[in-house]
Order: structure tokens, then C-alpha cells, then sequence
């Protein structure tokens, strides 16, 4: 199985802030890579896909890059509704998995 | 719209059984790969498994901690996918959420909100 690993758990950033979110595979897959935001309660939303794409609706502050086994999910200009749990998930062999997850906390 | 919306959660002892439903609207269903994925109480996310097309024989996957257990099936003609879960486990106490896979993509695109299952005596 792949493992993807998400670092840091958690941060805390305040409104404005730029924030950087880090998943890494212990095997190349490519740009299979796809970023999730769930808030409390909630059910997740998606975000990026192939490592870089937004999905549709999704907003330009978010943005992805990476490919191979390092990847990053950075957020600009943090907004109260951003303070969620974000998670990425690698699709490029079953089974499929997902990071830890990274909490992102009001400062 | 797409809408995604699980039903068929509740309360079921160690070793029962409890199917889940999922109906979907607003997208060509039968196109479509569809994935189940969980969530334990205060835990992370879990891939539960997959059921693909009928143009791929409508074939699954499965996450090793439910394979033998649970069979994914889906209903074109109703729009509905199903998750029926057998020989249930403490364990398996979770949300579980429908997705919907990009056919360009193969990656979740829409997600339900979820049913609760609680497995317990």
C-alpha cells in the first residue's frame, strides 16, 4: 500500500496568512494526488486533482503543486471559512489512501 | 445539481448486517465510477471501495479491512449505489460517505454528507 504522510498536523495562522500544506508518498505516483477540505461536521469537499488542478467552483487562492512523491496544498489570503481539516488522498494505485490530515486553527 | 444522498444508517450489533443506500441526481449516473469512503468518530479518512461502470462490467475494489465483508452494487436504472455490510465489527463505527469519481480524472469530484453507522452491543 502507499502511504502518504501530511505534515503538519495541525498550524495556526491568522486571517491574511499564506499557508503551506505538505503530503508526501513513500512511492512515485505521478500527479495522482487530489486535496480535500472538510469542515466540522461536515461532509468533505473536493478541491485539486492531478496535483495542480482546481476543481470547479473552487477559488484561485488555493493552489497545488508537485509530482513523484512531494506535494503541496498552499492557501492565500486565509479567510475565516478556510480554517478547516484538509486532507490529501493518492488515486494512482488501489488501495486508494489518504494523509492524516492537517488541521488549520485560528491564531 | 450533483447531489449525492446517503440513507440506511444506524445502530447494528457485532456481527449483524446493514445495507446502505446512496441516490444520486444530476449527472448521467451509469457514466460514472462511484467510491465509498468512511470516517471513525474524531479519525481521518478511509477508502472503502469502488464500483466502476457498466462499460467495466461494473467491477470493484476493496480496502483490505472490509474485503469478504462488504460488496459494493449499484443500481443504473434507479440511479442508486449500495454498500452491504456483513459480519460487522466494532470497527466499522463510522460516517460513510458516497463519492462520485471524475471520469477524466478518476478522483472523487462530489461527495454526499454521510450516514452514521455505530456498531455496538
Amino acid at each position: 500500500d502507499i502511504q502518504m504522510t501530511q505534515s503538519p498536523s495541525s498550524l495556526s495562522a491568522s486571517v491574511g496568512d499564506r499557508v503551506t500544506i505538505t503530503c508526501r508518498a513513500n512511492q512515485g505516483i505521478g500527479n495522482s494526488l487530489a486535496w480535500f477540505q472538510q469542515k466540522p461536521g461536515k461532509g468533505p469537499k473536493s478541491l485539486i486533482y492531478a496535483a495542480s488542478s482546481l476543481q470547479g467552483g473552487v477559488p484561485s487562492k488555493f493552489s497545488g503543486s508537485g509530482s513523484g512523491t512531494d506535494f503541496t496544498l498552499t492557501i492565500s489570503n486565509l479567510q475565516p471559512e478556510d480554517f478547516a481539516i484538509y486532507y490529501c488522498q493518492q488515486y494512482k494505485s488501489y488501495p486508494l489512501t489518504f494523509g492524516g490530515g492537517t488541521k488549520v486553527e485560528i491564531k | 445539481e450533483v447531489q449525492l444522498v446517503e440513507s440506511g444508517g444506524g445502530l447494528v450489533q457485532p456481527g449483524g448486517s446493514l445495507r446502505l443506500s446512496c441516490a444520486v441526481s444530476g449527472f448521467t449516473f451509469s457514466d460514472h465510477y462511484m467510491d465509498w469512503v468512511r470516517q471513525a468518530p474524531g479519525k481521518g479518512l478511509e477508502w472503502v471501495g469502488r464500483s466502476r461502470n457498466r462499460a467495466n462490467i461494473y467491477s470493484t475494489e476493496y480496502a483490505a479491512s472490509v474485503r469478504g465483508r462488504f460488496t459494493i452494487s449499484r443500481d443504473d436504472s434507479t440511479n442508486s449505489l449500495y454498500l452491504h455490510m456483513d459480519s460487522l465489527k466494532t470497527e466499522d463505527t463510522a460516517v460513510y460517505y458516497c463519492t462520485r469519481i471524475n471520469m477524466g480524472a478518476y478522483c472523487i469530484d462530489y461527495w454526499g454528507q454521510g450516514t452514521l453507522v455505530t456498531v455496538s452491543s
